[in-house]
């Protein structure tokens, strides 16, 4: 099977920019995660939607960030504008349901470099 | 909130030796899934080996394995017969069992370089 598909690979912008993620899940996968991941530290969780629904953004950067997942299949995360400290890698992941049984598989990643 | 702590910022292993990689966490649940997942440089997380915290039995995926004490809340990996493609940052991930949007925890990971 596909694996989760994320672009771009790299991103490089201007502080104060706008950027954007794109991330298309495994096919049928219904629960998909936005991790950002900062140099020298494990992945964090920003984002879980369940379909196209929301069900965690508990530690999403409200004033900055957003994100969306289309028809509940792709998923966009947002960023504007963006400070310094965004600069890190945003993983996407998916999974068939959000139940602890399941498990997650990861696309390799978007690193955004803001200068 | 749940945590996982790995203390070992970086470790080396000898090609063909033996290295035990350590993870501790911290919970007040009794059911959950532990994993350790491979970060190479392509940066995407492959799942290496899971737990599930009901069962006593350790976890086996060839040449990983793990040491799961649940009561002292340590969760370790070795990976035995080290070849040069283990290289890369490892990392400790809890997931509650219960939780609906139950996301994985991780640690802030351990680099592991294996020398030829």
């Amino acid at each position: 099977e596909a694996g989760v598909a994320q672009s771009p690979r790299y991103k490089i912008i201007e502080k104060r920019q706008s950027v954007a993620f794109w991330c298309n899940p495994i096919s049928g996968h219904a629960t998909l995660y936005w991790y950002q991941q900062i140099l020298g530290q494990g992945p964090k969780l920003l984002i879980q939607f369940q379909n196209n629904g929301v069900v965690d953004d508990s530690q999403l950067p409200k004033d900055r960030f957003s994100a969306e997942r289309l028809k509940g299949v792709d998923s966009t995360l947002k960023i504007q504008p963006a400070k310094l400290e965004d600069s890190a890698v945003y993983l996407c992941a998916s999974s068939l349901g959000p139940g602890g049984s399941y498990g997650y598989t990861f696309g390799s990643g978007t690193r955004l470099t803001v200068v | 909130a749940q945590t996982v702590t790995q203390s070992q910022p970086e470790m080396s292993v000898q090609e063909a030796e033996t290295v035990t990689l350590s993870c501790t966490y911290d919970t007040s649940e009794s059911d959950y899934y532990l994993f350790w997942y491979k970060q190479p440089p392509s940066r995407q997380m492959i799942l290496v080996i899971r737990q599930e915290a009901y069962k006593q039995q350790n976890a086996t995926e060839n040449r990983f394995s793990v040491n799961f004490q649940k009561a002292a809340k340590s969760f370790s990996l070795k990976i035995s017969d080290s070849q040069l493609g283990d290289a890369a940052m490892y990392f400790c991930a809890y997931r509650s069992a219960w939780e609906y949007g139950n996301k994985l925890v991780f640690g802030a990971g351990t680099i592991l370089r294996v020398k030829s």
